[in-house]
């Protein structure tokens, strides 16, 4: 059973178009993480959402914690092949499931110049 | 400040053999985890160690096990190979007490 649904799996669009990768789960998570990993590497932290309602902002990417903390969503602003790779989100749990990270299966985003 | 470093980069192992993989984790870290990545089920998550002692494991046969040193560093062992193993594996270190990993670069494990 995969806790965290990523959507959409593949995603190609063309240089300076907007995009969005949603993050969705019926648990609550105590913290939520993004990461982008590329071929060969293991995955980056880009941004940790630990409020209800959060929303950070990284440059062109705009991550939210949904207001319930089971959903999240990550916006890229005027896209650039420098983005491409694959964008995972992470949730972590507090108490006896605490120390691990429950991932979703990612979305391969490739940004065509 | 050195990352997480593991390995070897590549392994390429025969049906039945065993394998270790090693991590140094980051000066510092404490907490050390094991995934494995592969394309029909994403990252899942086989175990973590904090001080030499085992916090946490995932749903992975008993074949798959590790262990942490007195220096942090980690090691996981897959015994028996099956042809399923073939993997990325990634370790991840953090300080122990807060959600916040740094990934290395991974081993990629081929069963033949």
């Amino acid at each position: 059973t995969q806790l965290l649904e990523q959507s959409p799996q593949f995603l190609s669009i063309q240089e300076g178009e907007n995009l969005t990768v949603y993050c969705n789960s019926s648990s609550v998570f105590s913290s939520l993480q993004w990461y982008r990993q590329e071929p060969g590497e293991g995955p980056v932290l880009l941004v940790t959402v630990v409020t209800g309602g959060e929303v950070k902002k990284l440059k062109r990417l705009t991550f939210q914690f949904g207001d319930a903390r089971k959903d999240s969503s990550l916006h890229i602003t005027a896209a650039q092949p420098g983005d491409t790779g694959l964008y995972l989100c992470a949730g972590s749990k507090s108490g006896g499931s605490n120390y691990k990270l429950t991932f979703g299966k990612g979305t391969l985003l490739t940004v065509n110049p | 400040k050195a990352g997480v470093t593991q390995t070897p980069r590549y392994l390429i192992k025969t049906r039945g053999q065993q394998v270790t993989l090693s991590c140094s984790p980051i000066s510092g870290h404490r907490s050390v985890s094991w995934y494995q990545q592969t394309p029909g089920q994403g990252l899942q998550f086989l175990f973590e160690y904090f001080s030499e002692t085992q916090r946490n494991k995932g749903n992975f046969p008993g074949r798959f096990s590790g262990r942490q040193f007195s220096n942090s560093r980690s090691e996981m062992n897959v015994s028996t190979l099956e042809l399923g193993d073939s993997a990325l594996y990634l370790c991840a270190s953090s300080k122990g007490q807060e959600a916040r990993y740094t990934f290395g670069s991974g081993t990629r494990l081929t069963v033949v």
